[in-house]
């Protein structure tokens, strides 16, 4: 089963608007991480956040993290066609070396 | 020039043979992951190793075996008990921090 759970599986916006994408996990963690993937490429690291953070930023992104609901929001500010990708989120499922991954919300960034 | 090396980026498979896949890298990192996605799906993890000789499954691991006889590598053979191999592998490591995962181009795996 996977680990975490991401709404919406799909989102279409126009360039210039905000993107949030969201993630629910299962069990306790230390870190929650944020990955893009291009279409048939490999997978690209974007922001980790702890489990005992609540916030963090980076350049247009900005990630949140509720431990208590086990949950996450990733948002894509001032969003850019070039941000068009799949965006997952990824835990240490039990905080050691398993990594599992969402379900993944696909973007589209429209002109 | 670090990372992870996949081949090969796509593969086609008779049914009924098994295929090995190659993950090779140089970041010298300890944990090696593989993972299997799907069209349109997320990655369901096959196996990982934290440690030369070791491995534990993942959750998808029925139909697949693994070895780490060297920390650079980590092939993934897909066994003909494998019902749906049909998908897109992906090979990632993970540093001693845990603070980022680093992937592979992925192999392609189609079976005629």
């Amino acid at each position: 089963s996977q680990q975490g759970e991401e709404d919406p599986q799909a989102l279409s916006i126009q360039e210039g608007e905000n993107a949030t994408m969201n993630c629910s996990y299962k069990t306790s963690i230390n870190n929650l991480q944020w990955y893009r993937q291009n279409s048939g490429r490999g997978l690209v690291h974007l922001i980790l956040i702890r489990s005992n953070e609540r916030e963090k930023h980076s350049g247009r992104l900005r990630v949140t993290l509720d431990t208590s609901k086990k949950s996450s929001s990733l948002l894509i500010t001032a969003s850019r066609a070039a941000d068009t990708a799949s965006y997952f989120c990824a835990t240490d499922e039990g905080g050691g070396n398993k990594l599992t991954f969402g379900t993944g919300t696909q973007l589209k960034v429209e002109l | 020039d670090g990372g992870i090396t996949q081949s090969p980026k796509y593969l086609f498979r008779k049914e009924g043979q098994n295929v090995t896949l190659s993950c090779e890298q140089n970041l010298n990192h300890d944990a090696m992951y593989w993972y299997r996605q799907d069209p349109g799906q997320g990655l369901r993890l096959i196996y990982y190793s934290q440690i030369v000789n070791d491995f534990q499954k993942g959750d998808i691991a029925e139909g697949y075996s693994v070895s780490r006889e060297k920390k650079e590598s980590f092939p993934l053979t897909v066994t003909s008990a494998q019902k749906n191999p049909t998908a897109f592998y992906l090979c990632a490591t993970l540093g001693a921090g845990k603070t980022e995962a680093f992937f592979g181009q992925g192999t392609r795996l189609t079976v005629v």
